[in-house]
């Protein structure tokens, strides 16, 4: 079956630029995640998805938004860009939120570039 | 969430065992350990997870002791494709939620 698709996979903006990202879970999988990877900081949670829910939030910034639509693909939203924003966003999937026996099946991940 | 501790780098020869340790002494009754690995510039892929008894599967196996403050992941025979960045995560279950808190892993180098 299709694995965790991410939108687009590279991508440059120019600070104060707004930027959506999309993430298409593994069919049948209704909990989405958010991650930031950075060389300074490393993985940090950005936010959950469940049933078209936020379910959990990370420590970011208002600019920093997502939703989850009816057939689970998620968007993530960056606002007004900084150059720290650059980073490997990765989006995961899980059939369920916080079930038994649930792991993660993360994308390939978008690379955003801020100039 | 428990907070795990990992050496940052280790290297095994390729065809031995990879032993990599993990520390999570303060981990709750109700919290699993959890492996991922992540290849240079791909998303991080799951390996095993565990409550408290060992357990195996077609990648790993994972031994977590029994006041299950350690564990340590053996990739049974390494090869150069083993090359990652190995966490080592604890998660609550049946929190409605499947939160990850990431550390910063331990680099495995598979020599030749």
């Amino acid at each position: 079956k299709a694995g965790v698709t991410q939108t687009p996979r590279y991508l440059i903006k120019t600070r104060g630029q707004q930027v959506t990202l999309s993430c298409s879970p593994i069919s049948g999988h209704r909990s989405v995640s958010w991650y930031q990877q950075t060389p300074g900081q490393g993985l940090q949670f950005l936010f959950e998805y469940f049933s078209e829910t936020q379910r959990n939030k990370g420590n970011f910034p208002g600019r920093f938004s997502g939703r989850q639509f009816s057939n689970s693909r998620s968007e993530m939203n960056v606002s007004t860009l900084e150059l720290g924003d650059s980073a490997l966003y990765l989006c995961a999937s899980s059939l369920v939120a916080g079930g038994l026996d649930t792991e993660a099946f993360f994308g390939q991940g978008t690379r955003l570039t801020v100039v | 969430d428990a907070k795990t501790t990992q050496p940052p780098s280790m290297d095994c020869a390729e065809g031995r065992a990879a032993n990599l340790p993990c520390n999570h002494s303060t981990i709750s009754g109700n919290e699993y350990v959890y492996w991922y690995r992540q290849i240079h510039s791909q998303g991080p892929q799951y390996i095993i997870h565990g409550l408290k008894n060992n357990e195996t599967n077609e990648m790993a196996s994972l031994i977590i002791t029994e006041d299950r403050k350690s564990s340590t992941l053996i990739l049974p025979h390494a090869t150069l494709r083993d090359t990652a960045v190995y966490y080592c995560i604890v998660r609550v279950y049946g929190g409605a939620t499947n939160k990850l808190i990431f550390g910063t892993g331990t680099l495995l180098a598979v020599q030749p």
